[in-house]
């Protein structure tokens, strides 16, 4: 299907597991982003990447790992998750330029216990 | 650093009633501005962007959006809105990277 795809959409897992969200884009954008949601804090930018083999940091990296490896998918990986990353997670896509609208996926929720 | 800042956690308004949600941006030159809705549990549709040139823009759904370079300010407005728009509702500011703001969440009062 096109677009921009999250899973699992729905996570529980325990304090110390590593965990990898997974993100997939059908439009060859080069531009991929993990946001997470958590309430009073708007979306928070975890990492970006501006093509494959490309990441930067965002504003909250701590605790996350990302790869690019092809353009079309971009993980998201808590290596020892903690409770405080108990979030909902957003993929989101865009071609080059940045005046150029972010297409999100539809998220996916992480409880870590 | 860039910021995004809307003042209102939470509105409320009735079915037909005119609709204006604040946003403030805090950035050295005029970035991107765009206004994204979120539904419940779903992920976030763009409304409307702006980038230069004309300071009204439509979007989306009846909405539109005022950019005020004097009051770095770029406020979404509804002339009357419909129960289907209550949602969350977030102002973002982009350069290379996207800062959003922490929302606002929207009520409709039949």
């Amino acid at each position: 299907d096109a677009g921009i795809t999250q899973s699992p959409r729905y996570k529980i897992t325990e304090t110390g597991r590593q965990v990898t969200l997974m993100c997939h884009q059908t439009w060859s954008h080069s531009y991929m982003f993990w946001y997470r949601q958590d309430l009073g804090h708007g979306l928070r930018l975890i990492y970006y990447s501006a093509a494959a083999d490309i990441t930067d940091k965002g504003e909250v990296p701590d605790g996350y790992v990302v790869s690019r490896s092809k353009t079309e998918n971009f993980p998201l990986t808590l290596e020892s998750a903690t409770r405080s990353q108990t979030s909902v997670y957003f993929c989101a896509s865009r071609s080059t330029g940045s005046g150029n609208e972010q297409f999100f996926g539809p998220g996916t929720r992480l409880t870590v216990l | 650093a860039q910021s995004v800042t809307q003042p209102d956690i939470h509105i409320t308004v009735s079915e037909g009633a005119s609709l204006e949600l604040r946003c403030n941006y805090s950035y050295g030159a005029t970035p991107y501005l765009f206004w994204y809705v979120q539904s419940p549990g779903q992920g976030l549709q763009l409304l409307l962007k702006y980038f230069s040139g004309d300071t009204l823009v439509q979007g989306i759904k009846g909405f539109e959006a005022e950019f005020k370079r004097s009051q770095s300010s770029f406020n979404l407005r509804k002339p009357s809105v419909h129960w289907s728009d209550a949602a969350e509702y977030f102002c973002a500011v982009n350069n290379n990277d996207m800062r959003f703001g922490a929302g606002t969440r929207l009520t409709v009062k039949p």
